[in-house]
């Protein structure tokens, strides 16, 4: 149990274009979920927390109108990477957090995305 | 505010011998810990996690972790490394304190290398 898809795991697109990321809980609902960037050969940076039916709780420094989030239900949220330039060329990971009653957290396979 | 730190970019060992991964951390609070692994554009797998109880806790794949409390540590070891071990793992905090919400605060990460 507690299993998280994401999708895409890799995906190249040109400067200026959007590309969104899916964060799916499979077997649980998730009212929270964690958005993470990780440049090479570094730690995860949290980018966002996504609360279900509310606003993402940006992280400093993290533009809020270049990586929209949104989290309209139990089982899904979305990071949208708005006209992607190629410093957005990065790894991106979610995570739900844990349910009620556990400690665990759930991460997905992660994206790799690059801006050509 | 909690903290990670995990002070060895990179560990060595040969395949057969004993390692340790080190980690340290700062909450103000009681701390969950936690270590992942990671391969190559992949997402975080779970290892283990240290909640209560026993100070030496055992996880996935061989591997343990002593929870220190005057050290404020969570080193991560295995008695006898393999060379699928070598992987890029990551140490985690959250503070028990509800207030602190449920946020995770990562390490930097280490470099794993098993050598034959």
């Amino acid at each position: 149990g507690a299993v998280v898809s994401q999708h895409p795991s890799r995906v190249i697109c040109k400067s200026g274009t959007s590309v969104k990321i899916e964060c799916r809980s499979l077997d649980f609902q998730a009212t929270t979920m964690f958005w993470y960037r990780q440049f090479p050969k570094q730690s995860l940076m949290l980018m966002a927390t996504s609360n279900e039916g509310s606003k993402a709780t940006y992280e400093q420094g993290v533009e809020k109108d270049k990586f929209l989030i949104n989290h309209a239900s139990l089982t899904l949220s979305t990071l949208t990477v708005t006209s992607a330039h190629p410093e957005d060329s990065s790894f991106y990971i979610c995570s739900a957090a844990p349910r009620q009653g556990r400690i665990g957290y759930t991460f997905g396979s992660g994206t790799r995305l690059t801006v050509v | 505010a909690q903290s990670v730190a995990q002070p060895e970019d990179q560990v060595n060992v040969a395949e057969g011998n004993p390692l340790t991964v080190k980690c340290t951390y700062s909450v103000s609070g009681n701390p969950y810990l936690f270590w992942y692994v990671q391969y190559p554009n992949r997402g975080l797998q779970f290892l283990l996690k240290y909640i209560t109880g026993d100070n030496l806790v055992k996880g996935s794949y061989g591997f343990e972790a002593e929870f220190n409390k005057s050290q404020t540590s969570f080193h991560l070891k295995k008695p006898s490394a393999l060379v699928s071990d070598s992987a890029l793992y990551f140490c985690a905090v959250r503070d028990m304190n509800n207030n602190a919400g449920n946020m995770l605060t990562f390490g930097g990460g280490t470099r794993l290398m098993v050598k034959p």
